[in-house]
């Protein structure tokens, strides 16, 4: 059974792009939710997507939005890269009803903005 | 708004030691969640234990023991004779909505031999 699955691995991108990230949620899961995680801290929520739509956001601009498709898969999308986002992104997936308390994280994609 | 806090940024022990991470989580909710998550070098977190806020009973699960107290809003978790592969950074935090979770910044145990 594959776990949560996030690509791609690392990024590069220059200031001022557009980057997209894809994440799969474990098998039987229909909530997913993302995450960035800044050289140590804690990570921060961003949103999170359930049937298609953004449930709950956190304290992040509108250049950070994401989409949820029909198979549960989501993708987090930044525009206009600036330098404070390089940061671990991290994708977490759990089940139906179990709220988000017992989330299952993708091992992250490794964005670098340069 | 809630604050989790670990004011233990960094503990280094020798293996087979007892060791043990504190966390605060404070929030004037009466109702949310708990939990602890490891975050081993390769970046996947890995959960550990979820508690609710009604639930004060502590818990044992082999090496591992938590200890909630929400007259302290103290959640600490606690590894009995620690060992290598336990080297990690451990976060905790709590989720009021259900939703969003509340990490505090990580306190990173290293285990030498």
């Amino acid at each position: 059974d594959a776990g949560v699955t996030q690509s791609p691995t690392h990024l590069i991108k220059t200031r001022g792009q557009q980057v997209t990230l894809r994440c799969s949620p474990k098998s039987g899961h229909d909530t997913v939710s993302w995450y960035q995680q800044a050289l140590g801290q804690g990570p921060q929520f961003i949103f999170q997507y359930y049937e298609e739509e953004e449930r709950q956001r956190g304290n992040f601009p509108d250049r950070f939005s994401g989409h949820q498709f029909p198979n549960y898969s989501s993708e987090l999308n930044v525009n206009a890269l600036l330098l404070g986002d390089s940061a671990l992104y991290l994708c977490a997936s759990s089940k139906p009803g179990d709220g988000n308390t017992e989330a299952f994280f993708g091992q992250g994609t490794r964005l670098t903005v340069v | 708004a809630q604050k989790v806090t670990q004011a233990q940024t960094e503990i280094s022990v020798v293996e087979k030691e007892d060791v043990t991470l504190d966390c605060v989580y404070e929030t004037r909710d009466t109702t949310y969640y708990l939990f602890w998550y490891k975050q081993p070098p390769s970046g996947e977190l890995v959960f550990l234990i979820r508690r609710n806020s009604f639930d004060e009973q502590n818990e044992i699960s082999g090496r591992y023991s938590w200890n909630f107290q929400k007259s302290t809003s103290s959640f600490n978790f606690t590894i009995t004779a620690s060992q290598v592969v336990d080297s990690a950074v451990y976060f905790c935090g709590g989720s009021n909505s259900g939703y969003a979770l509340n990490f505090g910044k990580g306190t990173s145990l290293l285990v030498t031999p």
